[in-house]
Order: C-alpha cells, then sequence, then structure tokens
C-alpha cells in the first residue's frame, strides 16, 4: 500500500533562508510524486511534480525538488524563502493511471516564515 | 489549468441534517474526485466521481453518508448525510484530464457540525 510521511508537521525559517521539506514515500511501482501547497482560506496548489526523467524537478515560485529512488524521498528545497512562502505544505503520491488520481497525501508540513 | 467552482465555501450545519456540495468545472474533464480534510490532518481520498454511474469510493466511506452525483463532465455534488460533530472538516472537489498529469483542486467547503 502507498503511504507518504512528512517527518517535520511545523518549520520556522528567518526570510532570506533556505528551506528543506522532507517527504518520504511507500509505493510499490514508480511513483507519481508531487509538492502541493495551501496558503490558509485556498485550494491546494502544485508545485511540482516528479514522473521520470531528470530527478531534480522544479517548480513554481523558485521550488525545486530531488527524487532519490535509494532513499525512497522527494524532498522539497528552496534557496532563499520569502514571508509569503508561509503556508501549509503537502508532499504526496500519485497511484493511479495517470498519476493525477488517486492522490495519497502526507500530514503537512506548516511554514513559518519570521523576519 | 481548470478553474473550479466549490458552493458553499462555508457551512455551519445542526446534527442529523445533511448539506450538499456542488463542484463546477470551466471546461470538461474526465476525472474529479471528492476529498476530505479533517482539522489538522492531511487530506482522504472519499471517491471518484463518475459519471452516469455510481461513483468508486475508497475505503471507510460509503454511499449511504456520502452520496455523490456527476450528471455531465462539468459538475459534481457531494452529499455529507446525517451530519455529526465528527463531520466538519474541509471538502474539497479535483478534477484531472484523462492523461493528464496534475490534478487541480477547489478551494474547499468548510464544515462545521454542531
Amino acid at each position: 500500500a502507498q503511504s507518504v510521511t512528512q517527518p517535520d508537521i511545523h518549520i520556522t525559517v528567518s526570510e532570506g533562508a533556505s528551506l528543506e521539506l522532507r517527504c518520504n514515500y511507500s509505493y510499490g511501482a514508480t511513483p507519481y510524486l508531487f509538492w502541493y501547497v495551501q496558503s490558509p482560506g485556498q485550494g491546494l496548489q502544485l508545485l511540482l511534480k516528479y514522473f521520470s526523467g531528470d530527478t531534480l524537478v522544479q517548480g513554481i515560485k523558485g521550488f525545486e525538488a530531488e527524487f532519490k529512488r535509494s532513499q525512497s524521498s522527494f524532498n522539497l528545497r528552496k534557496p532563499s524563502v520569502h514571508w509569503s512562502d508561509a503556508a501549509e505544505y503537502f508532499c504526496a503520491v500519485g497511484a493511479g493511471l495517470t498519476g493525477a488520481n488517486n492522490l495519497f497525501f502526507g500530514t503537512g508540513t506548516r511554514l513559518t516564515v519570521i523576519p | 489549468s481548470a478553474v473550479i467552482s466549490q458552493k458553499p465555501s462555508r457551512d455551519i450545519c445542526q446534527r442529523g441534517t445533511s448539506l450538499t456540495i456542488q463542484c463546477q468545472v470551466d471546461s470538461q474533464v474526465t476525472m474529479m474526485f471528492w476529498y476530505r480534510q479533517q482539522p489538522g490532518q492531511s487530506l482522504t481520498l472519499i471517491a471518484t466521481a463518475n459519471q452516469g454511474s455510481e461513483a468508486t469510493y475508497e475505503s471507510g466511506f460509503v454511499i449511504d453518508k456520502f452520496p455523490i452525483s456527476r450528471p455531465n463532465l462539468t459538475f459534481s455534488t457531494l452529499t455529507v448525510s446525517n451530519m455529526s460533530p465528527e463531520d466538519s472538516s474541509i471538502y474539497l472537489c479535483s478534477v484531472a484530464a484523462l492523461m493528464n498529469t496534475e490534478a487541480f483542486f477547489g478551494q474547499g467547503t468548510r464544515l462545521t457540525v454542531v
């Protein structure tokens, strides 16, 4: 069965500092992996996705993530955090044929950005 | 991309009543899903809404509690029946086109049952 673990419930970083959010997954086949961001009162917005190919994927808002099969990880990174990045971040694995359906989500990491 | 409109955006309901949530998409999509996000929790897939046939429910969710309709390719409803405080959650509609690798989400419906 597929599952996603985000070990950090809450992270606080200073504006301008670098950021790494951890995500580990369990899936029996080649995974489709996603990072979504949820701002307060908003729906989920896709930051980036990995299906195949280059293991380092670039997303919107300056985010990137690296797929490491040996570690079953898909960590999200950003070199310099902005105050507007404060939000809830969810890692997800897609179990459907196209990867976009039947998403299994991690429990999320809440990011706080301090001046 | 797809623009998804969910109604209502929030509601406070009495226990024992039912609430129907609507999801409207601005383009025809193949796949529509309903998720639940309980307070402080992650998202859990409730069911896949199938056009013209019964929805496909995930383990732990049943049609009597969460009846779903999908009369066409752009519209779906989720009803939360005989509500209890444990049903207080955010309910989100999600859509994806077949062979598309991205799922789009609505802004959700925040339900509070008192």
